[in-house]
């Protein structure tokens, strides 16, 4: 089954705490990218990626990085959370030609 | 940058009824995007529209796109509360790089 896969679901941390959430597809896409998700902000563009050791900024990159070593694995790095990066994170992908992103299930992260 | 506003930002209709939800560009669209989005769940790619006037259909909920306005509008009819969850737009000139907006939270009641 074609699919965007993310862990952990749920996450509780505190201020400063370093994590990773991963994410993974099986459908052999070029194209990854995270997103945020807020109240009343709708889903913003943290850092995409398009191709293996080729990423870039997106809307709003602070406080974040990204690496792609490998095609299928995209992983997000709060090397230092804080509290304002509570927030419903997603991650997704796509082919070059593609006309819809594939969504993974989302990543609830609380920072205390 | 583009902006997306949708309106209305929430919406509770009847078992049974039509509903309209739009979403309106700060710039032209190069391509409008819509997805259906359960309560803390990913997102479901519902339909993609590139061409002034186009208009698709998914089901019971149908989608245009008025370029010279700017503007998309998706619709439902008959709702069942099947489709109740947070709509969003997005546009871009690809999938890859998407501008959202803000959402629209439909609630249907039995």
């Amino acid at each position: 089954e074609a699919q965007v896969t993310q862990n952990p679901r749920y996450l509780i941390t505190v201020t400063g705490k370093k994590l990773t959430v991963t994410c993974s597809q099986n459908m052999n896409h070029e194209y990854m990218s995270w997103y945020r998700q807020d109240p009343g902000l709708g889903l913003r563009q943290i850092y995409y990626s398009m191709n293996v050791e080729v990423t870039d900024k997106g809307d709003v990159p602070e406080g974040y990085k990204v690496s792609r070593k490998e095609k299928r694995n995209f992983p997000l790095i709060l090397e230092s959370p804080s509290p304002n990066q509570t927030s419903l994170y997603f991650c997704a992908s796509s082919s070059p030609g593609g006309r819809e992103q594939y969504f993974g299930p989302g990543t609830r992260l609380t920072v205390t | 940058s583009q902006e997306l506003e949708q309106s209305p930002q929430s919406l509770i209709v009847q078992e049974g009824k039509n509903l309209t939800i739009n979403c309106t560009s700060s710039k032209t669209l190069y391509g409008l995007y819509w997805y259906k989005q359960k309560y803390g769940e990913g997102l479901i790619f519902l339909m993609m529209l590139q061409k002034g006037g186009e208009e698709k259909s998914h089901e019971k909920i149908t989608a245009k796109l008025d370029e010279k306005k700017q503007q998309s509008s998706l619709h439902i009819t008959a709702s069942q509360p099947s489709h109740a969850g947070i709509y969003l737009c997005g546009a871009g000139g690809s999938a890859r790089q998407l501008t959202f907006g803000s959402g629209t939270q439909l609630t249907v009641l039995p």
